[in-house]
């Protein structure tokens, strides 16, 4: 059975500050993709990396999937109240199904 | 509408009752997807179609769970018998091929409550 263990599962920081999440399992995924959901709405994709050690920068979100494509971490630089919302990592395996994470509820405070 | 649309949007029922989710993806979207949401978790892999068929079920709890999608658009989650540990956000999502580096569109979800 494929895991995604996903830390920390709550985070709660000043606006201005910096933060990272980070998403780990024993197994392989094809690619990794990071969501963000605000209640009662779905998970909207934020980026999909699929490549081991690919980097990708979204505004003031930094994205890394590891080498080994089993772990993947965002970074947020200088969080602002708008950032505050559930966060979901999930790893894409063949056939097309996503494995989530159990998720980061992140709470920026101005 | 552009994007996945899912009714009703809240549905409250009786233990023992039988319920249908309907997902309406965006459209010339082939592949659909269910999921399951509980509270504080993230969402569950229920069942995969592309077109009509049901690629992958492995994520259906038990033979009270059953989905359709007869012509390749529309799906229908089916739920019999519910208990009260049914009760969770049901998110529906689509997208255009079934890759599994491709985008997944999804819906609002219909949240589930049962009594």
């Amino acid at each position: 059975t494929q895991l995604l263990e996903q830390s920390p599962q709550f985070l709660s920081i000043q606006e201005g500050e910096n933060l990272t999440v980070y998403c780990n399992s024993s197994s392989v995924f094809s690619s990794l993709q990071w969501y963000r959901q605000e209640p009662g709405e779905g998970p909207v994709l934020l980026v999909t990396v699929v490549t081991g050690g690919e980097v990708k920068k979204l505004k003031r979100l930094t994205f890394q999937f590891g080498d080994a494509r089993k772990d993947s971490s965002l970074h947020i630089t200088a969080a602002q109240p708008g950032d505050t919302g559930l966060y979901l990592c999930a790893g894409g395996v063949p056939g097309g199904k996503l494995i989530f994470g159990q998720g980061t509820e992140l709470s920026v405070k101005p | 509408g552009a994007g996945v649309s899912q009714t009703p949007s809240n549905k409250v029922t009786e233990k023992g009752k039988y319920v249908e989710l309907r997902c309406d993806p965006i459209s010339g979207h082939t592949a659909l997807y269910w999921y399951r949401q509980s509270l504080g978790q993230g969402p569950e892999f229920l069942i995969y179609f592309q077109g009509t068929g049901a690629a992958d079920d492995s994520g259906l709890p038990n033979d009270r769970f059953f989905a359709v999608r007869p012509e390749g658009s529309v799906s229908t989650l089916k739920i019999q018998r519910t208990e009260r540990g049914d009760s969770a956000v049901y998110l529906c999502a689509s997208s255009g091929g079934g890759g599994a580096a491709d985008t997944q569109y999804f819906g609002p979800g219909t949240r589930l409550t049962v009594l």
